[in-house]
């Protein structure tokens, strides 16, 4: 069973900062996620990637799969970014229907 | 398109009372899972579907029964509260067996 690990757990920055937030997992997989959780509200999936990297806006997502490292980085970050984010993996090396499993968030405070 | 709509958003049960919680999506989706969120854990899988009358057990599947009747409904049925069960949980759903859209949780307290 794959096994997801976040860092930082915590993280206050000043807008405008370069933020990065790093997953690491332990089974070989098919394809990572990228989640957002603002407080209180619903959870959106920003990014899912096999390899490389993806953009979208600010955020940038990178995945090594060699070293089974995923990084989400932030540019030019604002307060309106203060968010839980949340990696996630197939929670077996074959994937499939019986879903993800989630590391445990890394909560991010942009302060102005 | 409502996208994936949970209710009720926040409900309290006495231990020992049932309940479901509801979840239904408009976007023709195979794919629907129930999860729930506790804190200092990450979200874990209580039931999935792939598709209309095919359900199955994730990780944390006791106490809570599913039924998938219909493509665009999955309640999640509570059948003896326990103060364990008091969580965040959230529905979600996907074309394939990877959950991309979530509802936006319902918080439950057992008392």
């Amino acid at each position: 069973k794959n096994e997801v690990e976040q860092s930082p757990q915590n993280l206050t920055a000043q807008e405008g900062e370069f933020i990065t937030i790093n997953c690491s997992y332990s089974v070989g997989i098919s394809a990572l996620h990228w989640l957002q959780q603002h407080p209180g509200g619903g959870i959106v999936s920003l990014f899912m990637l096999s390899s490389g990297k993806k953009k979208h806006g600010r955020l940038i997502a990178t995945i090594n799969i060699q070293e089974k490292h995923s990084s989400l980085h932030i540019t030019a970050s604002h307060p309106r970014d203060s968010a839980v984010y949340i990696c996630a993996v197939p929670r077996w090396s074959g994937g499939g229907a019986d879903g993800l499993t989630f590391g445990k968030g890394t909560h991010l405070i942009i302060q102005p | 398109n409502a996208g994936v709509t949970q209710t009720p958003k926040f409900q309290v049960l006495k231990t020992g009372q049932s309940m479901t919680l509801q979840c239904a999506q408009d976007m023709n989706h195979e794919y629907m899972s129930w999860y729930r969120q506790d804190p200092g854990m990450g979200l874990r899988l209580i039931h999935y579907s792939v598709g209309a009358g095919i359900t199955d057990q994730g990780e944390v599947p006791n106490g809570y029964n599913v039924s998938r009747s219909t493509t665009e409904d999955f309640p999640l049925r509570l059948l003896s509260a326990a103060p364990s069960q008091t969580s965040v949980y959230f529905c979600a759903s996907s074309p394939r067996a990877v959950p991309l859209h979530f509802g936006n949780g319902t918080r439950l307290t057992v008392t």
